[in-house]
Order: structure tokens, then sequence, then C-alpha cells
């Protein structure tokens, strides 16, 4: 069935550091892929999306390019901010309408 | 706009209560709502599928008669967790859409704690 692999976590960085959290999937066909973040205590929010391949999604600074080839989503952000500190979901949209989410890697970033 | 909320954001309670859990979309009909519920540094796993209306959708696994699921207006759907037990606390999110294919917005979850 469908899946979605992303790089296991802690991520800690230091400010202004560039980030790249690791996301592949396994689909039929071919997805919408999702980036969520989710801050402490908090639901999960969108953060960016791609519909079709060679689509970027972008928002807030963070990236992340559709590659058909690669089956991946990776997301990065050229300078983190402590107030990027999160838990990071990279997710594909199911043939149901439902959402297929990775494990989550949680990134910190310290000042 | 596309505002969820959830209510209660963290419950306490002793073991062998039922507990609600309300989700509503405060700014646009949600045909389909879904529940999931998040273990402590994993994924989150989707419970089931409501559509207004009808029965739920469950996942594998998920317990219907253990996770009540009602979705009965376009605005409100409610996950009531029946005698309910330490295993069962966890991570509970909502999230809605207002379209088949319709991006789903997020409530900010609640947080379960059976004693």
């Amino acid at each position: 069935g469908d899946s979605v692999t992303q790089m296991e976590g802690p991520v800690t960085l230091s400010e202004e550091a560039f980030l790249t959290i690791n996301c592949t999937y396994t689909a039929t066909g071919y997805p919408s892929l999702f980036w969520y973040v989710q801050y402490p205590g908090e639901g999960l929010q969108l953060l960016l999306k791609a519909t079709k391949a060679d689509d970027k999604g972008s928002n807030k600074g963070f990236e992340a390019t559709y590659r058909k080839e690669t089956t991946s989503f990776h997301l990065e952000k050229g300078s983190v901010q402590v107030s990027d500190s999160a838990v990071y979901f990279c997710a594909l949209g199911g043939s149901q309408g439902n959402l297929i989410f990775g494990k989550g890697t949680k990134l910190s970033v310290k000042p | 706009g596309a505002v969820v909320s959830q209510h209660p954001s963290r419950v306490i309670c002793k073991s062998g209560t039922s507990v609600k859990i309300e989700c509503r979309s405060l700014d646009f009909q949600a045909t389909t709502m879904f529940w999931y519920r998040q273990f402590p540094k994993q994924s989150l796993m989707l419970m089931a599928t409501s559509n207004e209306g009808s029965k739920a959708t469950y996942e594998q696994g998920v317990e219907k008669d253990k996770f009540l699921i009602n979705h009965a207006s376009l605005t409100l759907s409610t996950l009531t967790v029946t005698s309910a037990h330490p295993e069962d606390s966890s991570f509970y999110i909502c999230s809605a859409r207002d379209a088949p294919r319709g991006p789903q917005h997020f409530g900010d979850g609640t947080r379960l704690s059976i004693l």
C-alpha cells in the first residue's frame, strides 16, 4: 500500500543553519504531497503542498519539490529560526481522500 | 478561514469512564471529517472517516464499539471513547474538509490521559 518514509529525528540545528528533511514515498499513481508542521501542544498545520511532478511548494521560507523520478519530496529551508522548532510530517494524499503520514521529524533550533 | 475547533484540549479521567471529544468546523461545512490517533514519537494513524449523515468508516484494527463516531451535522463530529482504559491514552486529532478533494483542516488535538 501507499506509504511515506521520512528521516528520523530529532534534528538539532543552530539558528541560520540550512535544513533538509528527507521524505520519500511509495504510491500507485501520482498523489498530492504535503508537509505539515506541528508546534508543541498544537494540531497540524499545512506548511506546503505539491500536486504534480516537478511542482515546488513553498511557504515561510520552506520549499519542497515533487520529484517523480526519485519519489521524493524533501523539505528544505535556507536559514532556520528558533521559531521553526516543531515536528514536521510528510504526507501523501490517499486514494480515498485521506492522508498518509510519515512518522514525523522533530526539529530543534538553538539560538 | 477554515478553522476547526476541537474540544476539550486535554482530558484526565479514571479508567472505565467514557470520554467525548468534539470536532467543529467553525466557518465552513465539513462534508467529511477524519479522526486520527497519534502515539508518542509516532505518526498520525487514521482511525476513521466520517461523512455527515452516514456511518463512519473505520480503519482496520480500530474497534468501532470502542471508538464511537457521530457526524450528525455538517459542522460537528464527535468521537466517544467508551469505557476508556490506560492504553487508550493518546493524542487524538480531527480534521475536516469541505469538498471531496479539498484540503484537510486540522483541529488542535485532544490529549487524553486515562489513570
